[in-house]
């Protein structure tokens, strides 16, 4: 098993531009989320999944959008980069039980 | 969930035992404990977790006082691998509201040669 893949590792945009983080998992998790973190702080969540179909905001959401078509996959969309976004992205999934398990993060940078 | 204190950093000298101690004195009784740390730059890491008996992996072992109002976290023979922020959490063991997750700022543990 690769456990939780995140693409790219890394990103750099300019403001105003938009983008997917791309999120996959192959244990057949049916929890998925986003969170961010931020030198010096804890990762904060910005949207989880349940499911398959079923989506819902975390403590920071503006500014991004999810979709969960399938188990397997959570993209995360910045739809018009802001520096604020500037930040370190990690995907995580768990199952009823477990605990939860993380990608190795996007580093991404608006300019 | 219940908000935890942990102390902002450590030591511990390699080869010993890293006590890592959390205080979450308005725990509820339908939430766990979790332990995850994270090495410099990488993702987040599933240490071990308990509701109120002890409990111990081939990670750490978990203690959790009888009153539930606090725990301590063991890695039994730090190694300099250990360095990392430990971050304890504690929420809800079933439902949607299990999977979110409230990270602090944990703590940082410098295991010295």
């Amino acid at each position: 098993n690769a456990g939780v893949t995140q693409t790219p590792k890394f990103q750099v945009l300019k403001t105003g531009q938009s983008m997917t983080l791309q999120c996959a998992q192959d244990m057949n998790h049916e929890y998925m989320s986003w969170y961010r973190q931020d030198p010096g702080m804890g990762l904060r969540l910005i949207h989880y999944s349940v499911g398959a179909g079923i989506t819902d905001q975390g403590e920071v959401p503006n500014g991004y959008n999810v979709s969960r078509s399938t188990t397997e996959d959570f993209p995360l969309r910045l739809l018009s980069a802001a520096p604020s976004q500037t930040s370190v992205y990690f995907c995580a999934s768990s199952s009823s039980g477990t605990g939860l398990f993380f990608g190795q993060g996007t580093r991404l940078t608006v300019v | 969930d219940a908000k935890t204190t942990q102390p902002p950093s450590m030591d511990c000298a390699e080869g010993r035992a890293a006590n890592l101690p959390c205080n979450h004195s308005t725990i509820s009784g339908n939430e766990y404990v979790y332990w995850y740390r994270q090495i410099h730059s990488q993702g987040p890491q599933y240490i071990i977790h308990g509701l109120k008996n002890n409990e111990t992996n081939e990670m750490a072992s978990l203690i959790i006082t009888e009153d539930r109002k606090s725990s301590t976290l063991i890695l039994p023979h730090a190694t300099l691998r250990d360095t990392a922020v430990y971050y304890c959490i504690v929420r809800v063991g079933s439902g949607a509201g299990s999977y979110q997750l409230t990270f602090g700022k944990g703590t940082k543990l410098s295991v010295i040669p």
